[in-house]
């Protein structure tokens, strides 16, 4: 089945220490997001993909960066992470209409 | 600019009685709407989508959900509440063609009492 896949589901990571998430899809979507989700909160849009051309949100923080080599993979980088920044990370893609999103089973970050 | 905006964050309702979940959007154009389903520490599955074909969609599990343009509203509805019904919901609108983003609305969480 085509999908959305997200690693590791669970990480946990240490004040200030660099972590890295992973997404990859085989669904051959040109467009892929991140978003982080707090606890009963909606996701918030991180930054997103469509092919190459990386778009960022004017109000994620600079500790937070991605990188996509390819179409399948997308990674999102967190320099140093800070306590405020534990939360679950959502990855999802959509094609070039205006169709779904399909989303990752999420990465749930705690930073001890 | 485009904005979701869900009625009620929380909802309860008791097992097999009907679910009215509310959404009002605004959109400058006729917009794409979505509803997802999130159950606890995992990701959000697509319930069903309106994309300017049939006004009334039917989804997945027994969910439908109406477009009214007159009201702008896309509420979800189900007529019968199963405890595995419970979950947060959210409403969706897509964010004009060209920038692939989408407008969340904030969630109702659904809690079914036995």
């Amino acid at each position: 089945d085509a999908m959305v896949i997200q690693n590791p589901r669970y990480q946990v990571t240490q004040f200030g220490k660099p972590v890295t998430l992973s997404c990859s899809q085989t669904l051959n979507h040109n467009v892929m997001y991140w978003y982080q989700q707090k606890s009963s909160q909606a996701p918030k849009l991180l930054f997103h993909y469509y092919d190459k051309d990386f778009n960022n949100e004017a109000d994620t923080p600079d500790n937070f960066q991605s990188r996509r080599p390819n179409t399948s993979f997308c990674f999102l980088d967190i320099r140093s992470p800070g306590l405020g920044d534990a939360a679950m990370y959502l990855c999802a893609t959509s094609g070039t209409s205006v169709g779904e999103q399909f989303f990752g089973p999420g990465t749930r970050l705690t930073v001890l | 600019a485009q904005s979701v905006t869900q009625l009620d964050s929380h909802v309860s309702v008791s097992e097999g009685t009907p679910v009215l979940l509310r959404c009002n959007y605004s959109s400058s154009y006729s917009p794409s709407l979505f509803w997802y389903v999130q159950h606890p520490n995992k990701g959000l599955q697509l319930l069903l989508k309106y994309t300017s074909a049939a006004t009334l969609v039917k989804g997945i599990n027994g969910f439908e959900a109406e477009f009214k343009k007159s009201e702008t509203s896309f509420h979800l509805t189900k007529p019968s509440a199963h405890m595995s019904d419970a979950a947060e919901y959210f409403c969706v609108v897509s964010d004009p063609a060209g920038t692939y983003k989408y407008i969340f609305g904030t969630g109702t969480r659904l809690k079914v009492l036995a």
